[in-house]
C-alpha cells in the first residue's frame, strides 16, 4: 500500500530535550516536504526536499533541522523545542510539486512543555 | 507574508446547496493549482487540481473556476452532502506547494 508514515504519531516533551519526527515513504517519490499546521492559520511549510541531498527552507524554518539522507527518509530535528512548536505536523510526498499528487501521512502532534 | 489568500474561513450550507471557496494569488510564477479536503484527524487529500491553461475542470460534484487574468480561483461543490463536511484548503505551485489558511465547511441535513 502507497502510504507516508510517520513516527511519534503523539509526543509530549519539554522544553529544551531534543526530539525527531521520522518520516518515511515507499512510492519511490523525489519531492518531500514538511508542514505545521495551526488552527487559523492552515499548513505552512517548515523544509522541503526535491532529491536526495538537496533541502531548502520553506516559511517557517527557524529552530527545525531536516536531512535527506536517502530517498524514502525525510526527518525532522528539533534540536531545542520550544512550547511555541505545540503543533501538529504533516510529512507529505510527490513525485514533484507540480507533477503529481502530495500524500500526506496522519499527522504528528506534538506537545512541547 | 501570506502568499494565496483563501475565504471565507468557515461555511455552513444547507445539505444540496452549492458552497463556493475562493482562493486569491500574486505569485504569477504559480503553475499548478490544487485543492485539498482534510477529515477531522487525518492528513490532507488532493481533491481536483487544475493548470492555468484552462478555466475550468470538473471531477464529479466538484469543480474548479480559474480566472488567470484576475489571479482568483474557487472550488464549488454541487449538490453539497453532509459527508462533505471538513476543511477544505487551496494551493498553488511553482517548486513548492503554499496552502491558503483554509475553510471550514459543514453541510447540514
Amino acid at each position: 500500500e502507497a502510504q507516508v508514515t510517520q513516527n511519534p504519531r503523539y509526543l509530549i516533551t519539554v522544553t529544551g530535550k531534543k526530539l525527531t519526527v521520522t518520516c518515511s515513504q515507499n512510492m519511490n517519490h523525489e519531492y518531500m516536504s514538511w508542514y505545521r499546521q495551526d488552527p487559523g492559520l492552515g499548513l505552512r511549510q517548515i523544509y522541503y526536499s526535491m532529491n536526495v541531498e538537496v533541502t531548502d527552507k520553506g516559511d517557517v524554518p527557524e529552530g527545525y533541522k531536516v536531512s535527506r539522507k536517502e530517498k524514502r527518509n525525510f526527518p525532522l530535528i528539533l534540536e531545542s523545542p520550544s512550547p511555541n512548536q505545540t503543533s501538529l505536523y504533516f510529512c507529505a510526498s510527490s513525485p514533484g510539486p507540480t507533477t503529481g499528487e502530495l500524500f500526506f501521512g496522519e499527522g504528528s502532534r506534538l506537545t512541547v512543555l | 507574508q501570506q502568499q494565496v489568500k483563501q475565504s471565507p474561513q468557515s461555511l455552513i450550507v444547507q445539505k444540496g446547496g452549492i458552497p463556493i471557496i475562493n482562493c486569491a494569488y500574486e505569485n504569477t510564477a504559480f503553475d499548478y493549482f490544487p485543492w485539498y479536503q482534510q477529515f477531522p484527524g487525518k492528513g490532507p487529500a488532493l481533491l481536483i487540481a487544475i493548470r492555468p491553461d484552462v478555466s475550468e475542470k470538473k471531477e464529479g460534484r466538484f469543480t474548479i473556476s480559474f480566472n488567470k487574468s484576475a489571479k482568483q480561483f474557487s472550488l464549488h461543490i454541487m449538490d453539497s452532502q453532509p459527508g462533505d463536511s471538513a476543511t477544505y484548503f487551496c494551493a498553488a505551485s511553482s517548486r513548492s506547494l503554499v496552502f491558503g489558511k483554509g475553510t471550514r465547511l459543514s453541510v447540514i441535513a
